[in-house]
């Protein structure tokens, strides 16, 4: 089945720095979900790509969808303490209902 | 509030307990899900009910048995389980057909098989 690769699975930043995050898959993906699970918490959806070589900005954060459909990024501008958490892309492969789950990268922030 | 409840929110049970999880929606969304989350895996699909009715069962061993009796509320029950088993489970739901399949979570119930 569509498996999606996520990387890095760990990053620690100095609270200052950027931070990128990246989803990548051997087939094209149909739409790109990113959410953030704080420790302890549960998942949040933050953002959806639906277009080749989308880009969308939520205040510090970034996310892109590549040309090809096969690989999606967000990146975080200066990072900040409540940055942490754990980010996860998801692909809905074509239903409303199916979503599949990279593994995720954990942020953590050194203030 | 996150409009998705799940009781109860941590569960210790013996391999050879019966027991349930409870999941209930407040968004008025037509889809409910269940998810398992366990360290260092993705997250992976159980369960999904669109409209009370059944539509995914992502090869789950049959000790785990759902229920869906209405749009709101969404049931996971438990009979012998393996201490694999635990993890956190993660109820969700969204809107169903349309829309963007943004899944809203509940804050999960993290279960422990002893």
């Amino acid at each position: 089945g569509q498996q999606v690769m996520q990387i890095p699975q760990y990053q620690h930043v100095q609270e200052g720095e950027d931070f990128t995050t990246y989803c990548n898959s051997s087939t094209t993906l149909s739409n790109i979900q990113w959410y953030k699970q704080r420790p302890g918490g549960h998942p949040v959806f933050l953002i959806q790509l639906v277009k080749s070589g989308e880009v969308k900005k939520q205040k510090r954060l970034t996310f892109q969808f590549g040309e090809a459909k096969k690989n999606s990024s967000l990146h975080i501008t200066a990072t900040q303490t409540t940055d942490v958490g754990t980010y996860f892309c998801a692909d809905s492969g074509g239903s409303n209902y199916k979503l599949t789950f990279g593994k995720g990268t954990l942020l953590t922030v050194n203030p | 509030e996150t409009g998705v409840t799940q009781t109860p929110r941590h569960l210790v049970m013996g391999m050879t307990n019966k027991k349930s999880l409870k999941c209930e929606q407040h968004l008025g969304h037509n889809a409910m899900y269940w998810y398992k989350q366990s360290a260092k895996k993705p997250l992976e699909l159980m369960f999904v009910y669109n409209f009370k009715e059944q539509t995914e069962n992502n090869s789950v061993p049959s000790r785990f048995s759902p229920e869906c009796p209405n749009s709101s509320h969404l049931f996971l029950h438990l009979h012998t389980l393996q201490p694999e088993d635990s993890a956190l489970y993660l109820c969700a739901s969204s809107p169903g057909t349309g829309g963007t399949g943004e899944l809203f979570f509940g804050e999960g119930s993290r279960l422990t098989v002893l």
